[in-house]
């Protein structure tokens, strides 16, 4: 799978747009980008993941570049709620048993600030 | 979607003991695996657990330091065997339907003393 960079920690202000970005360079054409969190103390959930075309839902939206090697996650208006460590996940979606896991990297811990 | 509930959800033991954990979910899935998350430290991957078969492990895990079992579709165990301070982690449980995403327990905490 390819390996993602992202920055170790943001900050952002409630109500504005949390903008979390992600490098996966090493990105192949059958790879799609998943992004996950994890708040404090509980398990990781599962946000949305998209292949070439920005894509939006209740959560938040998923803006990939043209050459597809870096993508961002937008938090349209950010709660306290949304302090959690991001996790940007790049993996086959078509999968035969065996591509199915995940691989997490170091994440980005988001902190909302009131 | 579908809800994981593991136990325990924390326990404290002795170092030399083993702990087995219980991931139940509330519906069929097809995938169950197995994460440890060290402190301070990401999520890694044990093993993707096999129902009716021998669970398949990821580089440095084994089976005789983490034996797994999955006896149905909805139910799996993880036992951390011969237990040292260094296996303090929270282990995770995941499960995954085909064409949803994987979804996660809320951990079991261990602390080895």
């Amino acid at each position: 799978d390819a390996k993602t960079t992202q920055p170790p920690s943001m900050d952002c202000a409630e109500g504005r747009a949390a903008n979390l970005p992600c490098n996966h360079s090493t990105i192949s054409g059958n790879e799609y980008v998943y992004w996950y969190r994890q708040i404090h103390s509980q398990g990781p959930q599962y946000i949305i993941h998209g292949l070439k075309n920005n894509e939006t839902n209740e959560m938040a939206s998923l803006i990939i570049t043209e050459d597809r090697k870096s993508s961002t996650l937008i938090l349209p208006h950010a709660t306290l709620r949304d302090t959690a460590v991001y996790y940007c996940i790049v993996r086959p979606y078509l999968s035969n048993f065996g591509n199915e896991k995940l691989t997490f990297g170091t994440g980005t811990r988001l902190t909302i600030i009131p | 979607s579908a809800v994981i509930s593991q136990k325990p959800s924390r326990d404290i033991c002795q170092r030399g003991t083993s702990l087995t954990i219980q991931c139940q979910v509330d519906s069929q899935v097809t995938m169950m695996f197995w994460y440890r998350q060290q402190p301070g430290q990401s999520l890694t991957l044990i093993a993707t657990a096999n129902q009716g078969s021998e669970a398949t492990y990821e580089s440095g895990f084994v089976i005789d330091k983490f034996p797994i079992s999955r006896p149905n579709l909805t139910f799996s165990t993880l036992t951390v065997s011969n237990m040292s301070p260094e296996d303090s982690s929270i282990y995770l449980c995941s499960g995954k339907r085909g064409g949803t995403e994987a979804f996660f327990g809320q951990g079991t905490r261990l602390t080895v003393v």
